[in-house]
């Protein structure tokens, strides 16, 4: 079975630390997206990656960075929390496909509610 | 700019009665269509998916969709509910080459009363 896992299932900081939500998946999927979930809105990409180092912005980069050093794994880093930022964050992984891509169903982690104070 | 729309935040269905779950999309192109179930405090899992072919698609759990072109719909059913499918269910669209892959809708919370 695929595993998607994520650090912390609940993490509680304060506005202005700095935040690292790290994923981890063991299927050697190239393809690594992090997303935010908030009710009403749906899941809204903030940043994916499809190779080592290699990131692109989604739709909602701002306030945040990532990291992917490994393949297996994609950290999203808040550099200075803010309360707006409270909100369930999912990663999630697939294989690539090349032309083809986006055949492929993604897989989730469990999720990490986040919440600044 | 593809987009997916879910109409009803919240459906509630007998244990027994069928179940529908609606969802419209907007792409320019053909269409990779989801859906993904989500249990409380728990990621995403998925249920089915239309690449092409049968417009009726079978996935887990006892659940179908229906690809409809011309309506540009892709409705979640089952034909009996089950209390334990109670949970978030959100529709997403892709497009082929398409590396951010997928869009999603803002979800549908189903509760299925005993």
């Amino acid at each position: 079975d695929v595993k998607v896992t994520q650090s912390s299932r609940y993490l509680v900081k304060r506005t202005g630390e700095k935040v690292f939500l790290e994923c981890v998946q063991d299927m050697d999927h190239e393809n690594m997206f992090w997303y935010r979930q908030d009710p009403g809105l749906g899941l809204r990409l903030i940043y994916f990656s499809y190779d080592v180092k290699m990131k692109e912005k989604g739709d909602i980069p701002e306030g945040y960075s990532v990291s992917r050093e490994k393949k297996e794994r994609f950290s999203l880093i808040l550099e200075s929390a803010s309360t707006n930022q409270t909100s369930m964050y999912l990663c999630a992984s697939t294989h690539f496909l090349g032309p083809g891509q986006g055949k492929n169903e993604q897989f989730f982690g469990p999720g990490t509610r986040l919440t600044v104070l | 700019a593809q987009s997916v729309a879910q109409p009803e935040d919240q459906v509630n269905v007998a244990e027994g009665n069928p179940l529908t779950v609606k969802c419209t999309y907007s792409v320019s192109g053909n269409p990779y269509l989801f859906w993904y179930v989500q249990y409380p405090n728990r990621g995403l899992q998925f249920l089915l998916k239309y690449i092409t072919g049968d417009n009726l698609v079978k996935g887990s759990y006892g659940f179908e969709a229906e690809f409809n072109k011309s309506q540009t719909s892709f409705h979640l059913k089952k034909p009996s509910a089950l209390v334990s499918d109670s949970a978030l269910y959100f529709c997403a669209v892709s497009l082929s080459g398409s590396a951010r892959q997928l869009t999603f809708g803002s979800g549908t919370q189903l509760t299925v009363l005993p």
